[in-house]
């Protein structure tokens, strides 16, 4: 089955910076990658997603970059501002098969003010 | 982005009882929902793949007796988590995908148990 893996498990930057998560994946059928955020004690929340046609994806501050090759996709959030501050997970799943979403660790990231 | 509802928020209940979580896609329908468990400071946890009309699928090593799933419309799934124990006290999270639009994934608010 699909591996996904995710780094750092901790991310700290100064509001303002900008700041990267990264994640690979193992399974080359995956072509849909999507990124949540989520909030302490509430549900995920979808934030942006990119599919497999598609080499980047850009929403404001934050943006997504896929390498299939090299299966890897990565978050970029530039301009954190503290709001940003939350725990961030990466997915990977193939479309049409109804399969499950595969997650990273996770990423806590802290903008400090 | 589309709605998912869950309820309660949170619940508290004495240790053998009995405790419902529902699961509600507002403005889609969602032939699959996805039910998952989370530990504080860590990833989720699959438990179950509920399929609409038919009997849930479970990950290796969840009690299917313990934690009942009915998906009974296309809108709505429920988890039962039967004679709750302490252990069982989790943040629970339901999921459903838009299987006929976009097919993204959609999470719901989350349900945090706590079993006295």
């Amino acid at each position: 089955g699909e591996n996904v893996e995710q780094h750092p498990s901790t991310l700290s930057v100064q509001e303002g910076d900008s700041a990267v998560i990264k994640c690979t994946y193992s399974d080359s059928a995956s072509n849909y990658f999507p990124w949540y955020k989520q909030e302490l004690g509430k549900g995920p929340q979808l934030i942006i997603d990119i599919r497999s046609n598609v080499g980047e994806k850009k929403d404001q501050r934050i943006a997504v970059t896929l390498n299939k090759t090299a299966k890897h996709f990565s978050l970029h959030i530039t301009e954190t501002q503290p709001e940003d501050s939350a725990v961030y997970f990466c997915a990977a799943t193939p479309l049409n098969t109804g399969n499950q979403f595969y997650f990273g660790t996770g990423t806590s990231l802290t903008v400090i003010p | 982005g589309a709605v998912v509802s869950q309820h309660p928020s949170r619940v508290i209940c004495k240790s053998g009882t009995s405790v419902k979580i529902e699961c509600r896609s507002l403005d889609f329908q969602a032939t699959t929902m996805f039910w998952y468990r989370q530990f504080p400071k860590q990833s989720l946890m699959l438990m179950a793949t509920s399929n609409e009309g038919s009997k849930a699928t479970y990950e290796q090593g969840v009690e299917k007796d313990k934690f009942l799933i009915n998906h009974a419309s296309l809108t709505l799934s429920t988890l039962t988590v039967t004679s709750a124990h302490p252990e069982d006290s989790s943040f629970y999270i339901c999921s459903a995908r838009d299987q006929e639009g976009t097919e993204k994934l959609f999470f719901g608010s989350g349900t945090q148990l706590s079993v006295l």
